[in-house]
């Protein structure tokens, strides 16, 4: 089975807000991240963690991280049609170079008026 | 952050031509890149990961024979697949990323747009 693991779909009312789940394996990973894919593009980082932090926030965006747990969340406000997407976890590989990273399966999300 | 410019973003090929994929980093010494594959509705899996002037690592059940990866400068990676059949279809990905001597650690991979590669 995958390292990180997300719950696959996640359907929310426009103007509610969406909860992303993920659990990783690896205690060392540095950072976490959630990248954003909509149909057809590439990968957009939405925002990062480092795991000596327990939450972040930026704007509609706040994370959660239990490390005790290995558990991540990602938290969007006032959830918008322009939101529905696939949501990737991915935590840093510990290596000699920076940037490797696992994936998670994603999340699709979809946004209902 | 920086800058990575994956080229081309599609490609359609005949089956058992070989198709060339450029991963260039627009503002940043990459002194190693990773290439990534996405099947339709699946997640990113690292094929290989290459250091500037030196051989790429591959990942278990990757053909390095078949996914050619060269990164002959700072700024750009290139991955070739050869003898291309529809089982290559896929999404591909680079990123940019470099040594941990470089910096503190980095915070973030700096992907591409991805190319989208369909054989027929």
């Amino acid at each position: 089975g995958e390292d990180v693991e997300q719950s696959l779909f996640l359907s929310v009312r426009e103007g509610d807000s969406s909860v992303i789940n993920c659990t990783y394996t690896d205690s060392s990973s540095t950072y976490l991240y959630w990248y954003k894919q909509e149909p057809g593009a590439g990968l957009q980082l939405l925002t990062y963690i480092f795991s000596n932090m327990d939450m972040k926030q930026d704007q509609r965006l706040t994370v959660l991280l239990n490390k005790k747990d290995k558990h991540l969340s990602l938290r969007i406000a006032d959830t918008q049609t322009g939101d529905s997407a696939i949501y990737f976890c991915a935590e840093s590989i510990p290596t000699d170079s920076w940037g490797k990273l696992q994936f998670g399966a994603g999340t699709q999300v979809v946004v209902t008026p | 952050g920086a800058v990575v410019s994956q080229h081309p973003s599609w490609v359609i090929c005949k089956s058992g031509t070989s198709v060339k994929i450029e991963c260039r980093s627009l503002d940043f010494q990459a002194t190693t890149m990773f290439w990534y594959r996405q099947f339709p509705k699946q997640s990113l899996m690292l094929m290989a990961t290459s250091n500037e002037g030196s051989k790429a690592t591959y990942e278990q059940g990757v053909e390095k024979d078949k996914f050619l990866i060269n990164h002959a400068s700072l700024t750009l990676s290139t991955l070739t697949v050869t003898s291309a059949h529809p089982e290559d279809s896929s999404f591909y990905i680079c990123s940019a990323g470099g040594r941990q001597e470089q910096s503190s650690g980095g915070t973030e991979a700096f992907f591409g747009q991805g190319t989208r590669l369909t054989v027929v």
